[in-house]
């Protein structure tokens, strides 16, 4: 079945690089576009951008000039690189499948949370 | 970018009673919205698409409905289970925006 689970470090140091892996099982990469969402605790839910399955990404513009979205299909996985990262980075980073041309996620992994502090 | 406003923030029912949540779009989304339901330390889960298409294996009491800007989410008889918070997210263009969010209780 379809499945997605997000790893990385809970913590990252203020001014520091965050570097989330989503490995996903259950489809292909080049099939599916992967987003990533975040959400701070307790608050709403930020759309952060997407890898098409063609190998395209598009990035949120409030995001563009400190994100980078990468993709290994041999591995199936999605990589998210931010730098520059502060207090307010603090969130549960998902990782979420869309179906085939459309927008709604219909299946998200179990998010991981990104705590930034020193 | 779209702004999605959710409304109530809040708000509390009765068992078996119907609640509505509205969604309301800054501009024309031609029913490019969905509809999630998030539990406290969980993922949200796909309720609805197109406005008003219901996810597989959502249980029939969860509707939408609305065009334009408005739209709304029905809960036709609440239950325990449906407590959580709603968001709705728009589809139309891209940065892809999300509701603020509506925190249902049980009263």
């Amino acid at each position: 079945q379809v499945q997605l689970k997000e790893s990385g470090p809970g913590l990252v140091q203020p001014s520091q690089t965050l570097s989330l892996t989503c490995t996903v099982s259950g489809f292909s990469l080049m099939d599916y576009s992967v987003h990533w969402v975040r959400q701070p605790p307790g608050k709403g839910l930020e759309w952060m951008g997407r890898m098409k399955y063609d190998g395209d990404t598009y990035y949120n513009s409030a995001l563009k000039s400190r994100l980078s979205i990468s993709r290994d299909t041999s591995k199936s996985q999605v990589f998210l690189k931010m730098n520059s990262l502060q207090t307010e980075d603090t969130a549960i980073y998902y990782c979420t499948r869309v179906e085939f041309g459309a927008y709604w996620f219909a299946y998200w992994g179990q998010g991981t949370l990104v705590t930034v502090s020193s | 970018d779209i702004q999605m406003t959710q409304s109530p923030a809040s708000l509390s029912a009765s068992l078996g009673e119907t609640v509505t949540i509205q969604c309301q779009a800054s501009e024309d989304i031609y029913s490019g919205l969905a509809w999630y339901q998030q539990k406290p330390g969980k993922s949200p889960q796909l309720l609805i698409y197109g406005a008003s298409s219901l996810q597989d294996g959502v249980p029939s009491r969860f509707s939408g409905s609305g065009s334009g800007t408005q739209y709304s989410l029905k809960i036709s008889s609440m239950q325990t289970e449906d407590e959580g918070v709603y968001f709705c997210q728009q589809g139309l263009k891209y940065p892809l925006t999300f509701g603020s969010g509506t925190k249902l209780e049980i009263k």
